[in-house]
C-alpha cells in the first residue's frame, strides 16, 4: 500500500529565507506526485505536480520540487519566502494504475515570520 | 464562477443524529470526492464518484453514504453521528483526464458531541 510521510509538522522560517518542506513516499509501483497548499479557512489548491519528464518541477508562487526516485522523495523548496506563504502544505501521491485515489501526507505548517 | 460550494460551514451534532453535507460544483466535472481532515492526519478519502449514478468507497467509508443523481451534486450523509466523525470535511471535483488537479470547497467543520 502506498503512503506519504511528511516528517515536519511545522516549519518556522524568517521572511526572505529559503525553505525546504520534506516529503517521502512509499509505493510498490510508479507514482505521480503532487504538492497542495491550504491557506487558512480555505480548501486545498494544487501547487505543483510531477507526472513524468524532468525531475525538477516548478509551480505557482515561486515554489519548486524535485523528484528523487532512489530516495523516494519529493521535497518542496522556495529560495525566498514571503509572509503570504504562511499556510499548510500537503504532499500527495497517486499510483499510476489508480485513476482517482490521491493519498495525502499529514501536512506541514509553514510559518513565515517577519 | 463559484467552483465547489459546500454547505453548511459549521455544524454541531448530538450523538446519533443524522445530517447531510451538501456539495455542488458548477464546472461540469465528472469526478467528485469527499475527504475528511483530522488534525495531524492529513486528508482521508471517504467516497468518490466518477459520474452521475456511479459512486465508490474510499479509504474510510464506514458511517457515511453518498449519492450522485446529477453531475453537479454529491451529498454526503451521516446516518448515526458518532464522536469519531468530528472532523473537517472537504468536497472536491476534477475534470476527466486531469484527476490530479482537484478543486476543493472551503470545508465543513463538524463536531459530534
Amino acid at each position: 500500500a502506498q503512503s506519504v510521510t511528511q516528517l515536519d509538522s511545522q516549519v518556522p522560517v524568517f521572511e526572505e529565507a529559503p525553505v525546504e518542506l520534506r516529503c517521502n513516499y512509499s509505493s510498490s509501483v510508479s507514482v505521480y506526485l503532487f504538492w497542495y497548499v491550504q491557506y487558512p479557512n480555505q480548501g486545498l489548491q494544487l501547487l505543483l505536480k510531477y507526472l513524468s519528464g524532468s525531475t525538477l518541477v516548478k509551480g505557482i508562487n515561486g515554489f519548486e520540487a524535485e523528484f528523487n526516485k532512489s530516495q523516494t522523495s519529493f521535497h518542496l523548496r522556495k529560495p525566498s519566502v514571503h509572509i503570504s506563504d504562511t499556510a499548510e502544505y500537503f504532499c500527495a501521491v497517486r499510483e499510476m494504475d489508480s485513476s482517482y485515489k490521491l493519498i495525502f501526507g499529514s501536512g506541514t505548517r509553514l510559518l513565515v515570520r517577519p | 464562477n463559484a467552483g465547489v460550494t459546500q454547505t453548511p460551514k459549521f455544524r454541531i451534532l448530538k450523538i446519533g443524529q443524522s445530517m447531510t453535507l451538501q456539495c455542488t460544483q458548477d464546472m461540469n466535472h465528472n469526478y467528485m470526492y469527499w475527504y475528511r481532515q483530522d488534525p495531524g492526519m492529513g486528508l482521508k478519502l471517504i467516497y468518490y464518484s466518477v459520474g452521475a449514478g456511479i459512486t465508490d468507497k474510499g479509504e474510510v467509508p464506514n458511517g457515511y453514504n453518498v449519492s450522485r443523481s446529477t453531475t453537479e451534486d454529491f451529498p454526503l450523509r451521516l446516518e448515526l453521528a458518532a464522536p469519531s466523525q468530528t472532523s473537517v470535511y472537504f468536497c472536491a471535483s476534477s475534470r476527466a483526464g486531469e484527476n490530479e488537479k482537484l478543486f476543493f470547497g472551503s470545508g465543513t467543520q463538524l463536531s459530534v458531541l
